[in-house]
């Protein structure tokens, strides 16, 4: 079975370029998760995707970030403009949610930016 | 408000011999603990958790954890490392209950030397 998938893995970009990542979750998992990993830190979620709807958005940049998981499969998150600041790995997860109680998250290996 | 804390940043450790990473966090509610890998260039790994019961937990690679519900801690243990065993680990908690948000401490960096 396959895992979930990032691309690209890597991306340098000068900044006040735009820029976006792609992620495809495992097969039947209905909930995706987008989060950012600065250097030296844990990660730090960005938005939740129940199906194709944005469950929990609240620390996402909305000046500048955006996402979308319009079929409720895979999903772009977009950085435009892009700052300094923004470099770092921007990880993908995704679970199978039904109720309450607990359900692992799966990683992808995440997209490494550095921007310039 | 939850939070964790990784009370070590890093640990510095020869192969073969026992390590153990320290976790301590804060909750008001009844929690799940995690407890993720990190290989370089790689996503993160459940290594193991604790939901509920025992509260000696094993995981994959010969890891396990003992959660301490008076001491709030859920410390990670292995009594012989491999060089493989060097990665960023990562401590990270949940409300039991629907929300699903996970609060992750800062990790603990091993370094696993021959």
């Amino acid at each position: 079975e396959a895992g979930v998938v990032q691309s690209p893995r890597y991306k340098i970009i000068e900044k006040k370029q735009p820029v976006a990542f792609w992620c495809n979750p495992i097969s039947g998992h209905n909930t995706l998760y987008w989060y950012r990993q600065n250097l030296g830190q844990g990660p730090e979620l960005l938005i939740r995707y129940e199906n194709e709807e944005a469950v929990d958005d609240s620390q996402l940049p909305k000046d500048r970030f955006s996402a979308e998981r319009l079929k409720g499969v895979d999903s772009t998150l977009k950085i435009q403009p892009a700052e300094l600041g923004d470099s770092a790995v921007y990880l993908c997860a995704s679970s199978f949610e039904a109720g309450g109680g607990y359900n692992e998250q799966f990683f992808g290996p995440g997209t490494r930016l550095t921007v310039l | 408000a939850q939070s964790v804390t990784q009370l070590d940043s890093q640990v510095p450790v020869f192969e073969e011999a026992p390590v153990e990473l320290r976790c301590n966090y804060s909750s008001s509610v009844s929690v799940y603990l995690f407890w993720y890998v990190q290989y370089p260039n790689q996503g993160l790994q459940l290594l193991l958790k604790y939901l509920s019961g025992s509260t000696l937990v094993k995981g994959i690679n010969g890891f396990e954890a003992e959660f301490n519900k008076s001491q709030t801690s859920f410390h990670l243990r292995k009594p012989s490392v491999h060089i493989s065993d060097t990665a960023e680990y990562f401590c990270a908690v949940r409300n039991a209950g629907n929300n699903r948000k996970l609060i992750w401490g800062l990790g603990t960096s091993l370094a696993v030397n021959p």
